[in-house]
């Protein structure tokens, strides 16, 4: 079975200073990780994902997480946050265990300080 | 494309009534799927589809009904609502193949009275 917890539901960082959110994953197979965003009263959309292909993977506005399997962790980073990335994050598991399931992660929400 | 679309954006309803919630979307996937998102639980899956005529209940399934005729549509239906079910609704679909991300509709906010 697939799990995710993400450590902190509150993330709070001044304008141009380093963005970590932090997120754990349990999987009984090899896992697919994601990394959504969701802006007030949006959907979610994707921002980075793991397929195995490499472990440090690129997103979309400066982000970037790394898969480490020793640790279970899919930690998204970005060097130096900005005001437009004020939104709650969410990362998720997906894998084919039968059938197909992406459990997420609880969300964290980042706020940016000016 | 439209991608995920999903009607209505907001709907009031009293206990005991029942509605549907309609998703469509145009990018042929074949995996589609209802979660509610609810403060501090992230999102729930609450009943997916693989394809037109199979469906499977997720983690959060009862009080509600699914269905899936063709590709494209995939209502949700509140047989009779309860307020615990005030909620947000998103509708995803995504390519048969999890490492495939999945798209969002734009939500639909349910107040159950």
């Amino acid at each position: 079975a697939q799990s995710v917890t993400q450590l902190g539901s509150h993330v709070s960082v001044s304008e141009g200073a380093l963005v970590l959110l932090r997120c754990n994953y349990s999987s009984s197979v090899p896992p697919y990780l994601f990394w959504y965003v969701q802006y007030p009263n949006q959907g979610l959309q994707l921002l980075l994902k793991y397929t195995s292909a490499a472990t440090l993977v690129k997103g979309i506005n400066g982000f970037e997480a790394e898969f480490k399997k020793s640790e279970t962790s899919f930690h998204l980073t970005k060097p130096s946050a900005h005001m437009s990335d004020a939104a709650e994050y969410f990362c998720a598991v997906g894998a084919y265990t039968g059938g197909f399931k992406t459990i997420f992660g609880a969300g964290t929400r980042l706020f940016v300080k000016a | 494309n439209a991608g995920v679309t999903q009607t209505p954006k907001f709907q009031v309803l009293k206990t005991g009534q029942s509605m549907t919630l309609q998703c469509a979307q145009d990018m042929n996937h074949e995996y589609m799927s209802w979660y509610r998102q609810d403060p501090g639980m992230g999102l729930r899956l609450i009943h997916y589809s693989v394809g037109a005529g199979i469906t499977d209940q997720g983690e959060v399934p009862n009080g509600y009904n699914v269905s899936r005729s063709t590709t494209e549509d995939f209502p949700l239906r509140l047989l009779s609502a309860a307020p615990s079910q005030t909620s947000v609704y998103f509708c995803a679909s995504n390519h048969r193949d999890a490492s495939y991300e999945q798209y969002f509709g734009p939500g639909t906010r349910l107040t159950v009275t």
